[in-house]
C-alpha cells in the first residue's frame, strides 16, 4: 500500500519555464514533508522540507506548498534549468508512520526532464 | 567531511552467498539509517541506529539481513544466503540526533547484483 503517491513518472518542461511535480499521501501521521533530488549513480539529495502547520515554504527557486485536507503537496521550480533534470522523490515522516520513528516513507519519483 | 561514504560501490554474487556493505557516515552525526532502493521505486526503509543501538527494523528486514554499528562509528549490512530478489541499491544515510525525521544526507550507495 504507497503511502505517498507520485503519479506522474515523467515531466518534461522547456528551460526556463515552471516545472511543477505533484504527490499525495494517504497517512494522516505524516507531519513533516520533504523532497529530495537524484541524480544517477548518486544517492538522494534533500531539497527542501515543510512542516504540517505551514502551507508553504520557499527556498530561491524552489516552493512546495502543501494542501492537508488534499493530503496533497507540490513542489515549484522556477525558472527551471538544464541542472534540475534529475528524479524527484517525496518522502513523509511522522510518529509511527511505518517508516520507523526516524523514518521517512518515499514516493517512487518522478523523472523531470529539462529541454532546451 | 567527506559526507557519508559507502562501500563497495558495486557488488556482484552469485544466488546463495553472503555479502556485507559498509557505510561510514558523517562523524558527528548520531543516527545512521539503511534504506533500500529497486529499480522503479524510492527508497525503503529497513533499519536505523541512534549511536551503536539499533532502535528500529522495518518488516522488510528479513532474518537474512543483519546490522551492526559497533562503537557508533561505521555500520555494516550484512545478507545471507542472497537471493536474486535482493537485487537492489542499498543506501546508508546519517544525520545529527533528534534530527532525522526532518531530512538526512544520503552516500551515493552500494548496487548488489545476485546472479
Amino acid at each position: 500500500d504507497q503511502q505517498v503517491k507520485q503519479n506522474s513518472p515523467s515531466l518534461s518542461v522547456q528551460e526556463g519555464r515552471i516545472s511543477i511535480l505533484n504527490c499525495d499521501y494517504t497517512n494522516s501521521m505524516f507531519d513533516y514533508f520533504l523532497w529530495y533530488k537524484k541524480y544517477p549513480a548518486e544517492g538522494p539529495t534533500f531539497l527542501i522540507s515543510i512542516s504540517s502547520i505551514k502551507d508553504k515554504n520557499e527556498d530561491g527557486r524552489f516552493t512546495v506548498f502543501l494542501n492537508k485536507s488534499a493530503k496533497h503537496l507540490s513542489l515549484h521550480i522556477v525558472p527551471s534549468q538544464p541542472g534540475d533534470s534529475a528524479v524527484y522523490f517525496c518522502a513523509a515522516s511522522g510518529a509511527y508512520s511505518g517508516g520507523g520513528a526516524d523514518g521517512l516513507t518515499f514516493g517512487k519519483g518522478t523523472h523531470l526532464i529539462i529541454q532546451p | 567531511d567527506t559526507g557519508v561514504s559507502q562501500n563497495p560501490r558495486h557488488k556482484i554474487t552469485k544466488r546463495g552467498q553472503n555479502v556485507t556493505f559498509r557505510c561510514d557516515p558523517i562523524s558527528e552525526h548520531n543516527r545512521l539509517y539503511w534504506y533500500r532502493q529497486t529499480l522503479g521505486q524510492g527508497p525503503e526503509f529497513l533499519t536505523y541506529f541512534q549511536n551503536e543501538a539499533q532502535l528500529e527494523k522495518s518488516r522488510l528486514l528479513s532474518d537474512r539481513f543483519s546490522a551492526e554499528r559497533p562503537k557508533g562509528s561505521f555500520s555494516t549490512l550484512e545478507i545471507q544466503r542472497t537471493e536474486q530478489g535482493d537485487s537492489a541499491m542499498y543506501l546508508c544515510a546519517s544525520s545529527p540526533s533528534l534530527l532525522g525525521r526532518y531530512g538526512y544526507t544520503f552516500g551515493s550507495g552500494t548496487r548488489l547484483t545476485v546472479v
